[in-house]
């Protein structure tokens, strides 16, 4: 029934340690997004595909990338995390980027920095 | 200044009363306007949308945004130990990107 999946829920990965998060869509979504929400704010855009056309904000990170083979898949590579990386970080998707256009979210996938 | 101003809260009420809440915005662009809820460990789901002053109902829950002012409230009514969450606003320009406020946390007590 689920229909954006995040994996892992948790992380937890050391200083420095690559990680990569996965997110899976069963709506067959034009766009996908990765967030970042940390404890008590915002969630932060770092970037989004449509179809396979990246955009990526202009203050995400160059420690941020991102990967989208097909469709339904799209995954967060984290190349050298630090302890302010420790985050949540969101999945969503929609179906296209007019402004009816709802963005659905995942569960999130939590990551620890030690 | 943050495009989007939220009180974090916490917010703690009884069964039954009313929950208000609001949120402020600098960014006279902004056009669509949206509650999310989440609960958690989990994703923020849609729960109201709305894109025109006045108020907007649906169930227990109503939105009301005033664009002279530049504020957004969500009112819920009868509140229930299930309506628990944290509530985020969110709105749009003219484009895709929605700004979040950071989230109002409420707990209803039973």
């Amino acid at each position: 029934d689920a229909m954006v999946i995040q994996n892992p829920r948790y992380q937890v990965t050391q200083f420095g340690k690559p990680v990569t998060l996965s997110c899976s869509q069963t709506l067959n979504h034009n766009v996908m997004y990765w967030y970042q929400q940390k404890s008590s704010q915002a969630p932060k855009l770092l970037f989004h595909y449509y179809d396979k056309d990246f955009n990526n904000e202009a203050d995400t990170p160059d420690n941020f990338q991102s990967r989208r083979p097909n469709t339904s898949f799209c995954f967060l590579d984290i190349r050298s995390p630090g302890l302010g990386d420790a985050a949540m970080y969101l999945c969503a998707t929609s179906r296209g980027q007019g402004t009816l256009d709802t963005q659905y979210f995942g569960p999130g996938t939590r990551l620890t920095v030690l | 200044q943050k495009e989007v101003e939220q009180d974090p809260g916490p917010l703690s009420v009884p069964e039954g009363a009313i929950v208000s809440l609001n949120c402020t915005y600098s960014n006279s662009a902004f056009q669509y306007f949206m509650w999310y809820r989440q609960y958690s460990r989990k994703g923020p789901e849609l729960l109201m949308y709305t894109y025109s002053s006045g108020n907007k109902e649906d169930g227990r829950f109503t939105a009301q945004v005033d664009k002279s002012s530049k504020y957004i409230s969500l009112f819920i009514r009868d509140s229930q130990p299930s309506d628990s969450a944290t509530y985020l606003c969110a709105m749009y320009s003219n484009d895709y990107k929605l700004s979040f406020g950071a989230g109002t946390t409420v707990t209803v007590r039973a």
